[in-house]
């Protein structure tokens, strides 16, 4: 079955760029029913939404982070990235990735996540 | 944005009790809510969907209500693996969006 792996540092210097990948394995990441996303979630909080891009081009950022967000996708490895610039101790947080599932033809909920990685932002 | 309130933050009860949680949303979501829990550690858990559908291999002492504004997650009779987090999501506008959750917790 599908499953969702996050990858990356664990610890970010301030004012520089957070990177994760995740790898998505047992399926295609251009399989045209299938959309993948980058969620977060701060130490005690409810998760946020960050945004997605899929392989068709389509994208769509949190407009809280739109400004710092750039998602990228890798077909040819089955992964899409995050990239989050002039980041503060704000961005600490776990980051997940996670599989956007359809109900009556729109969006609608989360219904596979990855593990998810802790990234600290701190110097 | 849409903001999704949980009520109440912490549900103390004991195993075999019913639970009862709440979420609200700001302007009304259609039935685009969705319910998770949460262990420490772990990621979300997809639970419910639809607000009253429920997710592959959630059992059947898990139910949803609700549409509009106003939903609920019922828990009939608690288990052990049953306490945890648990958060609502709406996606019926972009962004998506999570409420604060509420906490089931052993009493």
């Amino acid at each position: 079955q599908v499953q969702l792996q996050e990858s990356g540092p664990g610890l970010v210097k301030p004012s520089q760029t957070l990177s994760l990948t995740c790898t998505v394995s047992g399926g295609s990441i251009s399989n045209g029913d299938s959309y993948y996303t980058w969620i977060r979630q701060h130490p005690g909080k409810g998760p946020e939404w960050i945004g997605y891009k899929f392989y068709s081009g389509r994208t769509y950022y949190n407009p809280s982070l739109e400004s710092r967000v750039t998602i990228s996708v890798d077909t040819s490895k089955n992964q899409f990235s995050l990239k989050l610039d002039s980041v503060t101790a704000a961005d600490t947080a776990v980051y997940y990735c996670a599989r956007i599932s359809l109900w009556l033809g729109e969006f609608s909920h989360f219904d596979l996540w990855g593990r998810g990685t802790l990234v600290t932002v701190s110097s | 944005e849409i903001v999704l309130t949980q009520s109440p933050g912490t549900l103390s009860l004991s195993p075999g009790e019913r639970a009862t949680l709440s979420c609200r949303a700001s302007q009304s979501v259609r039935r685009y809510l969705a319910w998770y829990q949460q262990k420490p550690g772990q990621a979300p858990r997809l639970v419910m969907y639809g607000a009253s559908s429920r997710a592959t291999g959630i059992p059947d002492r898990f139910s949803g209500s609700g549409s509009g504004a106003e939903f609920t997650l019922t828990v009939s009779r608690l288990e052990p693996e049953d306490f945890a987090v648990y958060y609502c999501q709406q996606y019926d506008s972009s962004p998506p969006t999570f409420g604060q959750g509420t906490k089931v917790e052993i009493k």
